[in-house]
């Protein structure tokens, strides 16, 4: 299973543009990387998936390189309600997500 | 999206008792259930993994007789906390995969006296 890595915290004001970067140097060819949020005592809620390029949907962007070695979440324009933890996974579709330690994102206003 | 939903939110019981939480994936059929646990101010730990039909897999370091596991349908999962410690007090979070994603329920909040 690819390990990754993630800042363990990061800091923003209300109106700017996040971008958490994660390291999966051992991604598999049949892993996909996907983020989720976390907020204190509840379950994690999907944010998006890709698998190479860019995946963009309602809520973030997913830029992955071509090596896909890493991949950044960018959030546009964050609000206080997007303090929460965000972690990167990657796995193949058929296999178990192990959780790394997540990037606690703290918006200030 | 796929909605997981568990029962209860949370639950206190008195140490040597049982506990059991519900998973349930509500709007599709999941073959493959997860459940985790995590503690406070940690990340999600994996304790094991459900197929529907057989018998669930233990990650490493989690007793298989003391967290039982039930894959029965394709919409439930149910884990069983046996003889619980003040110890196993934790959040426990299932998961269900519908596709490729894979959908998280609200948690469970067990607390053990």
């Amino acid at each position: 299973l690819a390990k990754t890595t993630q800042p363990i915290s990061m800091d923003s004001y209300e109106g700017q543009e996040v971008n958490i970067t994660c390291s999966h140097n051992n991604i598999a060819t049949n892993d996909y990387i996907t983020w989720y949020q976390q907020f204190p005592s509840q379950g994690p809620r999907f944010i998006i998936q890709g698998y190479k390029t860019k995946v963009t949907n309602e809520v973030a962007s997913l830029f992955i390189p071509a090596d896909r070695k890493s991949s950044t979440l960018s959030l546009p324009r964050v609000s206080l309600s997007d303090t929460a933890v965000y972690y990167c996974l990657v796995g193949a579709d058929t296999g178990k997500l192990i959780f790394g330690q997540g990037t606690t994102l703290q918006v200030k206003p | 999206g796929a909605v997981v939903s568990q029962h209860p939110s949370w639950v206190i019981c008195k140490s040597g008792t049982s506990v059991k939480i519900e998973c349930r994936s509500l709007d599709f059929q999941a073959t493959t259930m997860f459940w985790y646990r995590q503690f406070p101010k940690q990340s999600l730990m994996l304790m094991a993994t459900s197929n529907e039909g057989s018998k669930a897999t233990y990650e490493q370091g989690v007793e298989k007789d003391k967290f039982l596991i039930n894959h029965a349908s394709l919409t439930l999962s149910t884990l069983t906390v046996t003889s619980a410690h003040p110890e196993d007090s934790s959040f426990y979070i299932c998961s269900a995969r519908g596709g490729k994603e894979q959908y998280f329920g609200p948690g469970t909040r067990l607390t053990v006296t």
